[in-house]
């Protein structure tokens, strides 16, 4: 089955460490692809997005995320996390033509003072 | 800015009763979905629509219900609740065809079934 698999559900770092989280699709062909953010007790928005054109992309917030097409991945980074970076992390997939995302689990990332 | 709005952010519902969450957006998306999302398994979606009076089952679609009757509203029903129902409900919208597919989403209705 299609699936988006996202590597860590939970991470735990220290304010000014990078943060990479992994995200990996088994679709075919082109895809368009997202992260999402939730924010506690906030609604999900979007970070970044791709869809053509250089394979790193940047978002708001300092964040960036690399496509790999051989990899099938979309790994998201930020060099240097600060407590507000506190949320749940959703990787989201569609081929290309199709109007539904395939989410992945998500990761809830954490970080301390 | 675009946005989705959800009729309520909490819900205690019983055992049987049929439940309505209602979803409203005002930038003209001709594309909606409602996805429910429980710890563990990220977002799946429910049911999505993309145009008025079309539906489609997403993932999950069992025991559930939609309706779109105008473009900018569309209303989950659950037909009898039951309590692996219990979740958080989100709405969303998007552009059609050859768009972006960047999708809004609303505040989300936790709902609980007992």
């Amino acid at each position: 089955a299609q699936s988006v698999s996202q590597h860590n559900h939970h991470v735990i770092l220290s304010e000014a460490a990078s943060l990479e989280l992994g995200c990996n699709y088994s679709y075919g062909g082109t895809v368009n692809l997202f992260w999402y953010v939730q924010y506690p007790g906030q609604h999900l928005q979007l970070l970044l997005k791709y869809f053509s054109g250089d394979p790193l992309v940047k978002g708001i917030k300092g964040f960036e995320a690399e496509f790999i097409k051989s990899k099938f991945s979309f790994n998201l980074r930020k060099p240097s996390v600060q407590w507000s970076d506190t949320a749940e992390y959703f990787c989201a997939v569609t081929p290309l033509g199709w109007g539904k995302l395939q989410f992945g689990a998500g990761t809830q990332v954490v970080v301390t003072p | 800015d675009v946005k989705v709005t959800q009729s309520s952010r909490y819900l205690v519902k019983r055992t049987g009763e049929k439940v309505f969450l209602e979803c409203v957006q005002d930038m003209d998306h001709e594309n909606m979905f409602w996805y429910r999302q429980d710890p563990g398994l990220g977002l799946r979606l429910i049911y999505f629509s993309y145009d008025v009076k079309m539906k489609e089952k997403g993932d999950i679609p069992e025991g559930y219900s939609v309706s779109r009757e105008k473009k900018e509203r569309f209303s989950l029903i659950l037909e009898s609740a039951s309590t692996n129902q219990t979740s958080m409900y989100l709405c969303a919208s998007s552009f059609g065809t050859g768009s972006s597919y960047e999708q809004y989403f609303g505040p989300g209705t936790r709902l609980t079934v007992t």
